[in-house]
């Protein structure tokens, strides 16, 4: 079944504690992004790469990192994380004009 | 700064009926749009599309409608059903823009 997985689903965590989101993906896309959901801000994008080892800030990069070692894999990495990097998140890869197709989330509650 | 907005952040419907979602956007650049459904604890899955090329494109239940000199577009479920209860989403393709959601409510 062609599909995004991200893991954990959820994750509580404490300021300044290092967290990395896996993200994988079996469709062979070359492009993946990461975003994150708000109330009232839809969907914005952190990072993206169009493909392996070639990533992008998107809206909202400030506190992230991610690496694209191969074309699978897309984690996203926050070293030090803070409580307004509470959110939740969602992996997508894309290929073709039908878009992206999205991980289930994950719910991050930093405290 | 939104580039693809989606003011309406709830619509409640009765079963049957029709259900219109609008989204607004701001840059004559973009030629290409996506609708997006959500339901709860999953990801957003691709509903539609249509480019701007076309004013109308329709699939099923759903229809959308593309104005390029308003910049508007919308979204028509018709007629509206309970598994249609989802947040919707409305997006520019490339650059990767995306409204705010709209949260659909399909009562019986």
């Amino acid at each position: 079944e062609a599909q995004v997985t991200q893991n954990p689903r959820y994750l509580i965590t404490v300021t300044g504690k290092k967290l990395t989101v896996t993200c994988s993906q079996n469709m062979n896309h070359e492009y993946m992004s990461w975003y994150r959901q708000d109330p009232g801000l839809g969907l914005r994008q952190i990072y993206y790469s169009m493909n392996v080892e070639v990533t992008d800030k998107g809206d909202v990069p400030e506190g992230y990192k991610v690496s694209r070692k191969e074309k699978r894999n897309f984690p996203l990495i926050l070293e030090s994380p803070s409580p307004n990097q509470t959110s939740l998140y969602f992996c997508a890869s894309k290929a073709g004009v039908h878009g992206y197709t999205f991980g289930s989330g994950t719910r991050l509650t930093v405290v | 700064d939104q580039q693809v907005k989606q003011n309406s952040p709830s619509l409640s419907v009765q079963e049957g009926r029709i259900s219109i979602l609008n989204c607004d956007y701001t840059n004559s650049m973009f030629d290409y749009f996506l609708w997006y459904k959500k339901y709860p604890a999953e990801g957003p899955t691709f509903l539609i599309s249509i480019s701007s090329i076309k004013d109308k494109n329709e699939d099923g239940r759903f229809t959308v409608f593309l104005n390029k000199s308003a910049k508007h577009l919308s979204l028509h479920i018709v007629p509206s059903q309970p598994g249609d209860s989802a947040v919707y989403f409305c997006a520019a393709r490339a650059p990767k823009q995306f409204g705010a959601g709209t949260q659909v409510v399909v009562t019986p």
